[in-house]
C-alpha cells in the first residue's frame, strides 16, 4: 500500500513565523506535489517536484518555497506566515509516467493567528 | 481555459437511497478523469479512473460514467451508507502536463 505521511495534522502558528510542513512517501515516487485546499476553491497547486533538488512553480507559489533534498521527502516552507495562508495543505506523490494516480497524504490544517 | 465544474455543490440523502453527482469539463487534450472521495479532515482517495475509450467503470457501489463527446461524467452511488458522507471531487488530467484540474467537489451527507 502506498503511504504518504505529513508531519502534522493540525498546526497553529503566529503571523510572521517561519513554518515547515513536511511530506514523506514510501513508494519511491519521482513526482511530489503540494496543494492547498480552501472552501469553494478546490485544490490549488503550490509547487511540485520531478526529482531530487528539482522544483517547479504551480498556480499559487507566492509566499511559499519548497525543498527536496531526498527523493522520499518534500518540504513546504512558509517564510513569514500570514493569516491568508490559513488553509488545509495536502501533499501528493506519483510515479513519473503521466497516467499514474496521485496519492494524497492526510493533510495538515494550518491556522495562522 | 481548462476547467472542471461539479454539481450540485451539496446534497443530502437518506441512507439506502441512490444519488448521482455530475461533472462537466473543458480540458484539452484530455487524458483521463478520476473521481476522488475525501472524508472530512482527510486527503482524497481515488475511486475510479476513466480514459477516453471507457464509458463506464464500477467500484463496488460506485459507478462512474464518461461521455467524451459531451465532456461530461457522472458518479452514481447505489444504496447509500452513512460512510458515504464525504466530498466527491472530479479531477481531469490533460495529456500534455502533469498538472491536474480539480473540480470544487460535491459535499454529500447521508442521514439515517
Amino acid at each position: 500500500d502506498v503511504k504518504v505521511t505529513q508531519s502534522s495534522r493540525y498546526l497553529v502558528k503566529r503571523t510572521g513565523e517561519k513554518v515547515f510542513l513536511e511530506c514523506v512517501q514510501d513508494m519511491d515516487h519521482e513526482n511530489m506535489f503540494w496543494y492547498r485546499q480552501d472552501p469553494g476553491l478546490g485544490l490549488r497547486l503550490i509547487y511540485f517536484s520531478y526529482d531530487v533538488k528539482m522544483k517547479e512553480k504551480g498556480d499559487i507559489p507566492e509566499g511559499y518555497s519548497v525543498s527536496r533534498e531526498k527523493k522520499e521527502r518534500f518540504s513546504l516552507i512558509l517564510e513569514s506566515a500570514s493569516t491568508n495562508q490559513t488553509s488545509m495543505y495536502l501533499c501528493a506523490s506519483k510515479w513519473r509516467e503521466r497516467s499514474y494516480e496521485q496519492y494524497f497524504g492526510p493533510g495538515t490544517r494550518l491556522t495562522v493567528t | 481555459k481548462n476547467q472542471v465544474e461539479q454539481s450540485p455543490q451539496s446534497l443530502i440523502i437518506l441512507e439506502g437511497k441512490n444519488c448521482t453527482l455530475q461533472c462537466n469539463y473543458t480540458v484539452s487534450p484530455f487524458s483521463n478523469l478520476r473521481w476522488y472521495k475525501q472524508d472530512t479532515g482527510r486527503g482524497p482517495v481515488s475511486l475510479t479512473i476513466m480514459t477516453f475509450s471507457e464509458n463506464t467503470k464500477s467500484n463496488g457501489r460506485y459507478t462512474a460514467t464518461l461521455d467524451a463527446d459531451t465532456k461530461q461524467s457522472s458518479l452514481h452511488i447505489t444504496a447509500s451508507q452513512l460512510s458515504d458522507s464525504a466530498s466527491y471531487i472530479c479531477v481531469v488530467s490533460a495529456s500534455n502536463t502533469d498538472k491536474l484540474i480539480f473540480g470544487t467537489g460535491t459535499r454529500l451527507q447521508v442521514f439515517p
